[in-house]
């Protein structure tokens, strides 16, 4: 079974430019969340999907969205770039609706590492 | 406000003895916890987790403790090996029914041959 797939795995921008990162679950998977990793931060979400809805946004600027389509893969966007917006972004998918369905546990892919210059 | 946290942002333990990583949370709505590892230039990959009516939850090498009142929980790995040496993350949904997980900053482990 094919694994959470993200594309591209890594890129390069410069200030003020827009980004498009896409994710592609696992097959049955219809659930999707994205999570930015920074050194400083950490792991923050950033949203989840399921079924084409997004359910949750964490508390990132309206600069950075999302959206799921029909056969549950994922893009995010990044508009405006700025050079703290560089980061591995993570995507995760999960087959049911919460942590609690199924073992709980989200797959993640490997991420997509932006550098924002 | 970080409402997970993980104090010790590295930890060192020779192969073959116990490695216990550490997590405290200040959200007392919080009632189900998951540990994530993750290893460079992978995503991360889930591990254990325990629901709030467990005080102990066991997988193996792996064994999930949490103290309720104390808001903490701990990673046990005993016996460790080397193949552990990665990041260490816990973890917790805001509630049922969501993926929204807040994550820990994480502890690195190094397990020494």
């Amino acid at each position: 079974k094919a694994g959470v797939t993200q594309t591209p795995r890594y890129l390069i921008k410069t200030r003020g430019q827009q980004v498009t990162l896409s994710c592609s679950p696992i097959s049955g998977h219809r659930s999707v969340s994205w999570y930015q990793q920074t050194p400083g931060q950490g792991l923050q979400f950033l949203f989840e999907y399921f079924s084409e809805t997004q359910r949750n946004k964490g508390n990132f600027p309206g600069r950075f969205s999302g959206r799921q389509f029909s056969n549950s893969r994922s893009e995010m966007n990044v508009s405006t770039l700025e050079l703290g917006d560089s980061a591995l972004y993570l995507c995760a998918s999960s087959p049911g609706q919460g942590v609690r369905g199924n073992t709980g546990e989200l797959f993640f892919g490997e991420g997509s590492r932006l550098t924002v210059l | 406000d970080q409402q997970v946290k993980q104090n010790s942002p590295s930890l060192s333990v020779q192969e073959g003895r116990i490695s216990i990583l550490n997590c405290d949370y200040t959200n007392s709505m919080f009632d189900y916890f998951l540990w994530y590892k993750k290893y460079p230039a992978e995503g991360p990959t889930f591990l254990i987790s325990i629901s709030s009516i467990k005080d102990k939850n066991e997988d193996g090498r792996f064994t999930v403790f949490l103290n309720k009142s104390a808001k903490h929980l701990s990673l046990h790995i005993v016996p460790s090996q080397p193949g552990d040496s990665a990041v260490y993350f816990c973890a917790a949904p805001p509630g049922a029914g969501s993926y929204q997980l807040t994550f820990g900053k994480g502890t690195k482990l190094s397990v020494i041959p």
